[in-house]
């Protein structure tokens, strides 16, 4: 079975500086699919970022990028210049090539902005 | 608004009593996704329909637990008997070929 393992419970970082967010993952599937959601609190989710598995190259959103290390099975999230807003609940999710397959997500980071 | 609408926000009820809750996905999403997701936890998959079949239930899914998505538009999930350990966020998302979108989820507290 599919596992997404998140070892930082909690990361805090001073506004407008970089932090890196850690995910791992464990898969037998050679294509599949790796996201990133991001829940504020009393807030719903929203997907912040995503990479398909057979793309060498990694996902950049703007201030959001990702260093995708398949053989590693390493999917970790970089937050370039921290803004208040980004304040959140962050999850790492892998879900199979399968668009019809459920998302599996770890069990989360909470991000912390200090001003 | 994301276009995924669940009703109500919040809900307390007493030990034993039912419940149910509702999610309006948007027309596109032919596939509706259930989850729930305790306090500092990632969100669990449930159940999820495509369309109007239910294609996949959890092992957390008890007997206690139905869901329905009876003309494939909107969805309810009910929990009969609920259980103090029922107490969580049930998010519902519609699915979309590059991921979900959520609704804003029903909060449960069980007295």
């Amino acid at each position: 079975a599919q596992t997404v393992t998140q070892s930082q419970p909690e990361m805090s970082v001073q506004e407008a500086e970089t932090v890196t967010l850690s995910c791992t993952y464990d898969t037998s599937e050679s294509d599949y699919y790796l996201f990133w959601y991001k829940q504020p609190p009393s807030r719903q989710m929203i997907l912040v970022i995503r990479q398909e598995a057979y793309k060498q190259q990694n996902a950049t959103e703007n201030r959001f990028s990702v260093n995708f290390q398949k053989a590693a099975k390493s999917f970790s999230l970089k937050i370039s210049d921290s803004q208040l807003g980004d304040a959140a609940m962050y999850f790492c999710a892998y879900r199979t090539s399968n668009r019809d397959d459920k998302i599996i997500f770890g069990k989360g980071t909470r991000l912390h902005i200090l001003p | 608004d994301t276009g995924v609408s669940q009703d109500p926000r919040h809900k307390i009820t007493k030990r034993g009593q039912n419940v149910t809750f509702r999610c309006d996905p948007i027309s596109e999403h032919n596939r509706l996704y259930w989850y729930r997701q305790t306090l500092g936890q990632g969100p669990e998959f449930l159940t999820y329909f495509q369309n109007e079949a239910q294609l996949e239930k959890s092992r957390l899914l008890s007997d206690r637990f139905s869901a329905e998505r009876p003309k494939g538009s909107f969805s309810t999930l009910e929990i009969q008997r609920t259980e103090q350990g029922d107490s969580a966020m049930y998010l519902c998302a519609g699915g979309s070929p590059w991921g979900y979108t959520f609704g804003s989820g029903t909060r449960l507290t069980v007295v």
